[in-house]
């Protein structure tokens, strides 16, 4: 079946925009995660969902990082007024419970100049 | 708090070669260990979990609590096997697991 998908592939965006990364998880899975890759700082937790439970935000970096889940499936995550170390791969991972199994996504890089 | 420890950033051997890549974890519960592998071009996957005590493409990896580790290990390397390898952890709540959280990673090169 179809595994997790993430759009876009690619975003440019110049400093100060807002953008919008979006998840969408394979059917049925009620965990979803989002992680942050970047050259020697390997897969940095930003935020997990967990069902109808409040997510797990400890791992957002400021407050300009934000992420919802509507409908217990696709996710989005927003970063606004983007700043160049924002620049990284941002990876989303599903699985049928929290923890175990995660099927991760191609990511979406994202560059801000 | 719960943190995964990968003290090498590139484990460079040659074909042939035994391999060990590290793994050191904290955390004061119950965890569950899993080994994620990240080929060239390709998506992050899951190589093992602890509590399967499987062999994937010939590694294997032990928990061990006393020492809080979980190596990653195959006794004859191959050139397929170049690839960055995370070490993650989850908190084990009675069976109904939490977050994963991931090591920096290993960058491992197998040279001919």
């Amino acid at each position: 079946g179809a595994g997790v998908s993430q759009s876009p592939s690619n975003k440019v965006t110049e400093k100060g925009k807002d953008v919008e990364l979006r998840c969408d998880p394979i059917s049925g899975h009620t965990a979803l995660y989002w992680y942050r890759q970047s050259l020697g700082q390997g897969l940095e937790f930003l935020i997990y969902f967990q069902g109808n439970s409040a997510p797990d935000k400890s791992g957002l970096p400021s407050d300009r990082f934000s992420a919802e889940r509507t409908g217990g499936s696709v996710s989005t995550l927003t970063i606004q007024r983007t700043q160049q170390e924002d620049s990284a791969v941002y990876l989303c991972a599903s699985s049928p419970t929290g923890g175990r199994d995660a099927d991760f996504g191609p990511g979406t890089r994202l560059l801000v100049l | 708090a719960q943190r995964v420890t990968q003290p090498e950033k590139l484990l460079s051997v040659f074909k042939g070669a035994p391999v060990e890549l590290k793994c050191n974890y904290s955390y004061s519960g119950s965890p569950e260990l899993f080994w994620y592998v990240q080929y060239s071009r390709q998506r992050l996957q899951l190589l093992l979990r602890h509590i399967s005590r499987e062999s994937i493409k010939g590694f294997t990896a032990d928990l061990n609590k006393g020492e809080t580790s979980f190596h990653l290990k195959k006794p004859f390397a191959q050139e397929e096997d170049s690839a960055m390898y995370y070490c993650a952890l989850s908190r084990n709540y009675g069976g109904a697991t939490n977050k994963l959280i991931f090591g920096t990673g290993t960058l491992l090169a197998v040279q001919p």
